[in-house]
């Protein structure tokens, strides 16, 4: 089975504080995506990487950045943390076959953020 | 933006029964469709998925049906259990999108004993 593993549940962090959300996949998957899920809004896409060293904005890319320096993991950044970014954040892998691009999104189990 | 809606935000359904949820996309260009199940608690969970190219597919009590014509994306549970009860949701991509996918709200199923 895919195991998609995020570092924390739940966390509380403070205005202005730089946070940082750490995933990581155990499949070799050449794809990892980061989103938040907000009631009535659904999953929203902030950034995703194709590869090693690469990032691609999503649907909602301000108040964060991303780091990819191994395949196995992406992390998420908070800049700066805002009250508005408190949020369920969630992260997914994929892989790529030569033959057929999409292939399922496998999830983590989500990290609760709150910001005070 | 292209959008992905489900037809109704809730649905109660007694044990035993099957279900029925169904999903709406707007994208004629949608060629790959997901459908994943949220417990309490957990991150959404893939269940099943279908290509563009068919109509149907069955997994284990479950099956996925596809009506292109009228952009319509429907998930069947046959004989519905407890364990059942969560939030499902159906996710489609469009090759230009490649590897972005655009979710539903959700179907929140409660199962009644």
């Amino acid at each position: 089975d895919v195991k998609v593993t995020q570092s924390s549940r739940y966390l509380v962090k403070r205005t202005g504080e730089k946070v940082f959300l750490e995933c990581v996949q155990d499949m070799d998957h050449e794809n990892m995506f980061w989103y938040r899920q907000d009631p009535g809004l659904g999953l929203r896409l902030i950034y995703f990487s194709y590869d090693v060293k690469m990032k691609e904005k999503g649907d909602i890319p301000e108040g964060y950045s991303v780091s990819r320096e191994k395949k196995e993991r992406f992390s998420l950044i908070l800049e700066s943390a805002s009250t508005n970014q408190t949020s369920m954040y969630l992260c997914a892998s994929s892989s790529t076959l030569p033959t057929d691009r999409n292939q399922p999104q496998h999830f983590g189990d989500g990290t609760r953020l709150s910001i005070l | 933006g292209e959008s992905v809606g489900l037809h109704l935000p809730t649905l109660s359904v007694q044990e035993g029964d099957n279900s029925i949820i169904n999903c709406a996309y707007s994208n004629s260009a949608s060629d790959y469709f997901i459908w994943y199940k949220q417990e309490s608690g957990k991150g959404p969970q893939f269940i099943i998925d279908i290509r563009s190219n068919m109509d149907k597919r069955q997994g284990q009590r479950v099956t996925v049906l596809l009506n292109k014509t009228v952009k319509h994306l429907s998930l069947q549970i046959a004989a519905t259990q407890p364990g059942d009860s969560a939030v499902y949701f159906c996710a489609e991509t469009a090759r230009s999108n490649d590897y972005k996918l655009s979710f539903g709200a959700g179907t929140t199923v409660t199962v009644r004993a």
